[in-house]
């Protein structure tokens, strides 16, 4: 069966850290590059991060960059984001998705959303 | 940073109208524009790939259209399952920008 499924969320305190983890099936993880994309309590939906398909190059949204660490092992078929001096404002599900193309890019497949709760 | 400006917001729409969302970038995308469906608790659905690309498995109602700055989604005949939100996204650069996204009511 061809999924992604999120782990790891949870509440943490304000300047805490958290590892999220994507577990993919039924397709060759190794051949796709993978994005985070999260959305906050009733808004929209917001792209995080995107790791090449062989973890050598990674982007980041400016409101997460040198906080989160986007990482992945292809020889457990799992994508990674380390999320370090978290804030309120990262409250969000987040989303592991799957981008098939090697020209514009989509996300044809997404898990479906790991929790985090950023309070004191 | 490429901006979407996606409209309507929200829209209210019978059972078997014709409806039309659009996406305006800030700069030219090309192609690179995706449409996404997103209903209450779940994950985005991708519909739209390649501004006016089916996905596959996704019904022949829902079409794209566009090319530089400006798109087009179109939904004809609107069903009772299409009560959700749309987001159009950008993947012509970093960051994948998403539009603010459409919420389409039942009438």
């Amino acid at each position: 069966q061809v999924q992604l499924v999120e782990s790891g969320g949870g509440g943490v305190q304000p300047g805490g850290s958290l590892r999220l983890s994507c577990a993919a099936s039924g397709f060759t993880f190794s051949n796709y590059p993978m994005h985070w994309v999260r959305q906050a309590p009733g808004r929209g939906l917001e792209w995080v991060a995107v790791i090449s398909y062989d973890g050598t190059n990674a982007n980041y949204a400016d409101s997460v960059k040198g906080r989160f660490t986007i990482s992945r092992d292809n020889s457990k078929n799992t994508l990674f984001l380390q999320m370090n001096s978290l804030r309120a404002e990262d409250t969000a599900v987040y989303y592991c998705a799957r981008d098939p193309s090697s020209s514009c890019g989509f996300f044809d497949l997404w898990g479906r959303g790991t929790l985090l709760t950023v309070s004191s | 940073d490429i901006q979407m400006t996606q409209s309507p917001s929200s829209l209210s729409a019978s059972v078997g109208d014709r409806v039309t969302i659009t996406c305006r970038t800030s700069q030219t995308i090309s192609n690179c524009l995706n449409w996404y469906q997103q209903k209450p608790g779940k994950a985005p659905k991708l519909l739209i790939f390649g501004a006016s690309s089916l996905q596959s498995g996704v019904a022949s109602r829902f079409s794209g259209s566009g090319s530089g700055t400006d798109f087009t989604f179109t939904i004809n005949s609107l069903q009772p399952e299409d009560f959700a939100t749309y987001y159009c996204q950008q993947t012509y650069s970093i960051p994948r920008t998403f539009g603010q996204g459409t919420k389409v009511e039942i009438k």
